[in-house]
C-alpha cells in the first residue's frame, strides 16, 4: 500500500534563517507530488506541483523553492524565512491522471 | 481562474441531526470533479466524497451525500445522524481539467463544523 511520509511535525525557527522540509511517498512509481500552505483562517492554497524528477511548477510568487531530487522525494526550501512564510504546510500526492490527492500530516512552521 | 466559495465560516449541530454544508465554485468548464475533504483536530485531510461533472446523480457516501446543481454551480454537503466523530473542517475543493498529467485542486476557505452531544 502507498504511504506518504512528512517531516519534521512541528518547525519553529527564526526570521532569516534557511527551511527545509521534506515528503517522500512509498509504495508508487511517478507520483504527481504538491506542496499546499494552510494558513490560520484560509483555505489551502497551492504552491507547487511536480509530474516528474526534477519537473517543478510554480504557483504563487512567493520565498519558497521546490525541488524533486529523486522520483519520490519532494523538498520545500527557503534561504530566508519570513514571518509571512507562519503556516500550515502539507504535502500530498496523486497518481498521474488521478483524480484523488492523498496528503501527508503536515508540518506547522512558526517564524518568530 | 477558478474560485471555491464557502459561505458559512462555522456550523454547529446536534449529535444525530443532520446539517448541510454550503460551497459554490466559479468556472467555465463543462467536465471537472468537486470534492469534499475533511480535516479533524489531527489536521490530517481526508477525502469525505466527490462528484463527477457530467454525472446527474448526486454522490452518496454512508451518512454523507451531495446536492449537486451544476447549473446553479452550487455543491452542498448533507451530513446525516451527525456524530461526534464528524467535527471538524470541511473544504470544498474543485479540480480543474488536466495540464498534462497533472489535475490541480483549489480549496474553498473551509467550514468548521461543531457537533453538540
Amino acid at each position: 500500500s502507498q504511504t506518504i511520509h512528512q517531516w519534521p511535525a512541528t518547525l519553529v525557527q527564526p526570521v532569516g534563517s534557511p527551511l527545509s522540509l521534506e515528503c517522500t511517498v512509498e509504495g508508487t512509481s511517478n507520483p504527481n507530488l504538491y506542496w499546499y500552505r494552510q494558513a490560520a483562517g484560509r483555505g489551502l492554497q497551492l504552491l507547487f506541483y511536480s509530474v516528474g524528477i526534477g519537473q517543478i511548477s510554480s504557483e504563487v510568487p512567493q520565498n519558497l523553492s521546490a525541488s524533486r531530487p529523486q522520483d519520490r522525494q519532494f523538498i520545500l526550501s527557503s534561504k530566508k524565512l519570513l514571518l509571512s512564510d507562519s503556516g500550515f504546510y502539507l504535502c500530498a500526492w496523486s497518481v498521474p491522471w488521478g483524480e484523488k490527492l492523498f496528503f501527508g500530516s503536515g508540518t506547522q512552521l512558526s517564524v518568530l | 481562474a477558478q474560485t471555491v466559495t464557502q459561505s458559512q465560516p462555522e456550523m454547529s449541530v446536534q449529535e444525530a441531526e443532520t446539517v448541510t454544508l454550503s460551497c459554490t465554485y466559479d468556472t467555465s468548464e463543462s467536465d471537472y470533479y468537486l470534492f469534499w475533504y475533511k480535516q479533524p483536530p489531527s489536521r490530517q485531510m481526508i477525502l469525505v466524497i466527490r462528484q463527477e461533472a457530467y454525472k446527474q446523480q448526486n454522490a452518496t457516501e454512508n451518512r454523507f451525500s451531495v446536492n449537486f446543481q451544476k447549473a446553479a454551480k452550487s455543491f452542498s454537503l448533507k451530513i446525516s445522524d451527525s456524530q461526534l466523530g464528524d467535527a471538524a473542517m470541511y473544504f470544498c475543493a474543485y479540480r480543474s481539467p488536466p495540464v498534462g498529467s497533472n489535475y490541480k485542486l483549489t480549496f474553498g476557505k473551509g467550514t468548521l463544523l461543531t457537533v453538540n452531544p
